[in-house]
C-alpha cells in the first residue's frame, strides 16, 4: 500500500521560507511517475502548486512560480517543498500526492497544516 | 477563481440523483484532457473517486459515475446517501502557459 507523510514546521513568520518533506512508502519514487503538491486554505479549494518527476523536472503553478521550488531525494523516497517569502495567504493544510500518466492523483498525504503568523 | 467552475452547493434527499457540472474551457478539458473527481469528507484528505472521465477506482460504488463532452464534465450520483455529504472536487490538466494541473472550485453536497 503506498502511503505519502508529510512534515515539516506547523508556524512559520511572514517573509520567511515555508519548507516541507513528503516520504513515501509502499512504492520507489525512482520507479516513475510524477509527484504533486497541493494546498488548501482554510475553508476554501484545492490549488495545485507544483509536481515533479522521479528524474527532476517540475511544473510549477503559474501564480507561485516566483516562489516555488520542489525537489526530489530518491535516496530517501522523498520529495521536498520550499515556498519563499510567505504571508498569510499562504496559511493552508498542505498535501503532497502521487500523480499518474492520466495526471490525476490516485495517492495523498493526511496534509499538514501550515500557518504563517509572527 | 479557479481555472474550472463548479457550482459552490447542491443538495438532494436520501435516494435521489444530483449532478455536479465542471465547466472549462478549450485549454484544459475541451483540449480532450481527461476529467478526474475527488470527494474530501470533513477533516480528511481528498479521495480520488472518478479517474479518466468516467473509471471508479476500486472500491468507490456505482452509484458514482461520471462523463464529459466538449468544454464540460459531469459527476453523477445517484441513490443519495448521508455519507455522500462532502465537498468534490473535479480537476484536469491546462496546457496554456506551460501547461499545468487545475482544480474547479469545489462543490459542497448536502443530503437533506
Amino acid at each position: 500500500q503506498v502511503q505519502l507523510q508529510e512534515s515539516g514546521p506547523g508556524l512559520v513568520k511572514p517573509s520567511e521560507t515555508l519548507s516541507l518533506t513528503c516520504t513515501v512508502s509502499g512504492y520507489s519514487i525512482s520507479s516513475g511517475y510524477y509527484w504533486g503538491w497541493i494546498r488548501q486554505p482554510p475553508g476554501k479549494g484545492l490549488e495545485w502548486i507544483g509536481s515533479i518527476y522521479h528524474s527532476g523536472s517540475t511544473y510549477y503553478n503559474p501564480s507561485l512560480k516566483s516562489r516555488v521550488t520542489i525537489s526530489v531525494d530518491t535516496s530517501k523516497n522523498q520529495f521536498s517543498l520550499k515556498l519563499s517569502s510567505v504571508t498569510a495567504a499562504d496559511t493552508a493544510v498542505y498535501y503532497c500526492a502521487r500523480v499518474l500518466a492520466a495526471r490525476n492523483f490516485d495517492y495523498w498525504g493526511q496534509g499538514t497544516l501550515v500557518t504563517v503568523s509572527s | 477563481q479557479s481555472v474550472l467552475t463548479q457550482p459552490p452547493s447542491v443538495s438532494g434527499a436520501p435516494g435521489q440523483r444530483v449532478t455536479i457540472s465542471c465547466t472549462g474551457s478549450s485549454s484544459n478539458i475541451g483540449a480532450g484532457y481527461d476529467v478526474h473527481w475527488y470527494q474530501q469528507l470533513p477533516g480528511t484528505a481528498p479521495k480520488l473517486l472518478i479517474y479518466g472521465n468516467n473509471n471508479r477506482p476500486s472500491g468507490v460504488p456505482d452509484r458514482f459515475s461520471g462523463s464529459k463532452s466538449g468544454t464540460s464534465a459531469s459527476l453523477a450520483i445517484t441513490g443519495l446517501q448521508a455519507e455522500d455529504e462532502a465537498d468534490y472536487y473535479c480537476q484536469s490538466y491546462d496546457s496554456s502557459l506551460s501547461g499545468f494541473w487545475v482544480f474547479g472550485g469545489g462543490t459542497k453536497l448536502t443530503v437533506l
